[in-house]
């Protein structure tokens, strides 16, 4: 039984660092094909992919936010953390884990439920 | 503006059928599967749809889906209530190397 869930801080002020949490478990990151990915959704609006990263430490990011995202895995802990820097109100979204299925795809079977950042001063 | 292009919004009454598109490019669905997500009201999305076509197990085989050239489209026969909320398609970007997303529609059952 997989299983995922975010953690982090629910409210930030603009140009602050946000660092989120993804602890999973029922997999291991130390296993071939597996990866982990963040998604976001602002308050009513679309999907939007921010990051994956595999078990072999190769990381894809979103081009638009690539220079302010840093996503790391620590194996032992079964834990993967994502880093945005210089958040802005605009950045102001439900932040999901997610578990792709297959490496370099949108198949995702298996979502946290999700975290709620919101960025005001 | 998301990649991928889907309607903002869908309707049907209980028992009718009703179809989502997602037009992309040759970059994306053109060359890459995809799939769909369903997004109860308050909920994390749901796998719907896998490689094109396929339901996860417990899926109702009331959802399919399919993909030809550069555009895909969500099927849903028998609306129920139950079925209200968003729906999503994402796929792979060979360009961008990365995953994207539609806009995302909303079903209502009137």
């Amino acid at each position: 039984q997989i299983t995922l869930k975010e953690s982090g801080p629910t409210l930030v002020k603009p140009t602050q660092t946000l660092t989120l949490t993804c602890t999973f478990s029922g997999f291991s990151l130390s296993a071939g094909g597996v990866g982990v990915g963040w998604i976001r959704q602002p308050p009513g609006k679309a999907l939007e992919w921010l990051a994956l990263i595999y078990w072999d430490d190769d990381k894809a990011y979103s081009p638009s936010l690539q220079s302010r995202l840093t996503i790391t895995k620590d194996t032992s802990e079964n834990q993967v953390v994502l880093t945005m820097t210089n958040m802005d109100p605009a950045d102001t979204a439900t932040y999901y884990c997610a578990h792709p299925h297959a490496q370099y795809s949108a198949y995702f079977d298996y979502w946290g439920q999700g975290t709620l950042v919101t960025v005001s001063s | 503006q998301s990649v991928l292009t889907q309607p903002p919004s869908v309707s049907g009454t209980p028992g009718q059928r009703v179809t989502i598109s997602c037009s992309g490019r040759s970059s994306n669905i053109g060359s890459n599967y995809v799939y769909w997500y369903q997004q109860l009201p308050g909920t994390a999305p749901k796998l719907l749809i896998y490689g094109n076509s396929q339901r996860p197990s417990g899926v109702p085989d009331r959802f399919s889906g399919s993909k030809s050239g550069t555009s895909a489209s969500l099927a849903i026969s028998g609306l129920r209530s139950e079925d209200e909320g968003d729906y999503h398609c994402a796929t792979w970007d060979d360009n961008l190397s990365g995953v994207v997303f539609g806009g995302g529609t909303k079903l209502t059952v009137l």
